[in-house]
């Protein structure tokens, strides 16, 4: 239990359907990421949202849209996806930023796509 | 971001020591390392890092190089629960909101 809850954990939609993800943590965090792991592929960091603002938006289709509520909820709103867009997608959170002494990132179990 | 080299795969035996070998030559001298973790069907989870020195904590040890082009983390003793994909990943501080994960290391943990 990392204190980072992804639902749903498995989601089948068409090319045609509109579904969102969400994820919660309650670590008091400020900071929340998407990020998307295909087959045989490494994560890729999709978004990030500091103190519910989007700070990085990693060159992602339109068809992906994130928001940020609050510092403790994210969602991703999906439409018209593809089916190369079928993966893992893994939300996590951190303190602040990541990188040098501040803090690590708290995954949650992720969210497995399968656009048909 | 600094470019990483870790091995595809590594096997151990349970309960024997792992090194786990990460080259980063074009780290930065502000970039802290990072190392995550990936058990099967799950997320990944921070295991460790450091800048200069080497660190220990109840999960891993970790030494660093003096010139902090490489570094090695340790699994003291390992279990089947180790069994995971290990990522090195050097980041830098302040604002920096990125964590790029590359391939990582696939250690396989046997009876």
């Amino acid at each position: 239990e990392t204190g980072v809850t992804q639902t749903p954990r498995h989601l089948v939609m068409g090319m045609t359907n509109k579904k969102s993800l969400k994820c919660e943590q309650h670590l008091g965090h400020n900071a929340m990421y998407w990020y998307k792991q295909s087959a045989k592929k490494p994560l890729e960091l999709m978004f990030v949202y500091s103190l519910e603002e989007r700070v990085e938006n990693n060159s992602v289709p339109s068809r992906f849209s994130p928001e940020c509520p609050n510092s403790s909820h994210l969602f991703l709103h999906l439409h018209t996806l593809q089916p190369e867009d079928s993966a893992l997608y893994l939300c996590a959170s951190s303190r602040y930023g990541v990188g040098g002494d501040t803090g690590e990132l708290f995954f949650g179990e992720g969210s497995r796509l399968t656009v048909l | 971001d600094a470019k990483t080299t870790q091995p595809n795969s590594m096997e151990s035996n349970e309960e024997e020591p792992v090194h786990l070998p990460c080259n980063h030559s074009t780290i930065s001298g502000t970039d802290y390392i990072h190392w995550y973790r990936q058990l099967p069907s799950q997320g990944p989870e921070y295991v460790i890092h450091g800048l200069t020195s080497n660190v220990n904590n109840r999960m891993a040890s970790l030494a660093i190089a003096e010139d902090r082009k490489s570094s090695t983390l340790i699994l003291h003793r390992a279990t089947l629960r180790d069994a995971a994909v290990y990522y090195c990943i050097p980041a830098s501080g302040g604002s920096n909101y990125k964590l790029t994960f590359g391939k990582g290391t696939l250690l396989t943990v046997n009876p």
